[in-house]
């Protein structure tokens, strides 16, 4: 069964760091280009960024909001991919969701398979 | 940054209505649009890719359409599991965007 399982979500003070992670079970990920998502309380959905597969080397996007201070790892012998948060902010408070994308005629849709997100909580 | 659009951002509906819901882009974004389903408490769900594929397993009273700045989904007849929000997402370039989201209720 493909599957997605985020951790290391918690309360953080404003200013900290927190490391997301997100393990596959089921298939390579190395494969598939994934997406970090969230969505803050009663909010809507905003991409936080992406991770292209082994082929892409692993190249990364981020969102204008979070550039310069998350950035998006892998561990290919874990088939893990990581979030790395710094210098948080009370509005980073969100659920994390770690996606991956399915290729369908050579394209990479997005967002094809969710974790069940971890929650990120960013308070004095 | 393209803009997306969506509208509206909640409506009141009944079993069996057809529901029409759209997401306007602020330049041309070809069909580089999908869109999602969430209920409360639960993940998202890709119901439409490429602006109006269907994702597999989805009932095919969901449909979409459009291309360049304008999209739409639609839902034939409107069942009492399909109360939810509706979002889309603009993946044509980066940063990938989604609307802002539409709760459908029950009138």
């Amino acid at each position: 069964e493909v599957q997605l399982v985020e951790s290391g979500g918690g309360l953080v003070q404003p200013g900290g760091s927190l490391r997301l992670s997100c393990a596959a079970s089921g298939f390579s990920l190395s494969d598939h280009f994934m997406d970090w998502v969230r969505q803050a309380p009663e909010g809507g959905l905003e991409w936080v960024g992406r991770s292209r597969n082994k082929v892409n080397s692993y190249t990364t996007e981020y969102a204008a909001s979070v550039k310069g201070r998350f950035s998006i790892s892998r561990d290919d012998s874990k088939n893990s991919v990581y979030l790395q948060m710094n210098s948080l902010k009370t509005e980073d408070t969100a659920v994390y969701y770690c996606t991956i994308a399915a290729s369908i005629g050579g394209y990479h849709y997005a967002m094809d398979v969710w974790g069940h997100g971890t929650t990120v909580t960013v308070s004095s | 940054d393209i803009q997306m659009t969506q509208s509206p951002s909640a409506m009141s509906a009944s079993v069996g209505d057809r529901v029409t819901i759209t997401c306007r882009a602020s330049q041309g974004i070809n069909n580089g649009l999908d869109w999602f389903q969430q209920k409360p408490g639960k993940v998202p769900k890709r119901l439409i890719y490429a602006a109006s594929s269907l994702q597999s397993g989805v009932p095919s009273r969901f449909s979409g359409s459009g291309s360049g700045t304008e999209f739409t989904l639609t839902i034939s007849t409107l069942q009492p599991e399909d109360f939810a929000t509706y979002y889309c997402l603009r993946h044509n370039t980066y940063p990938l965007t989604f609307g802002g989201g539409t709760k459908v209720e029950i009138k």
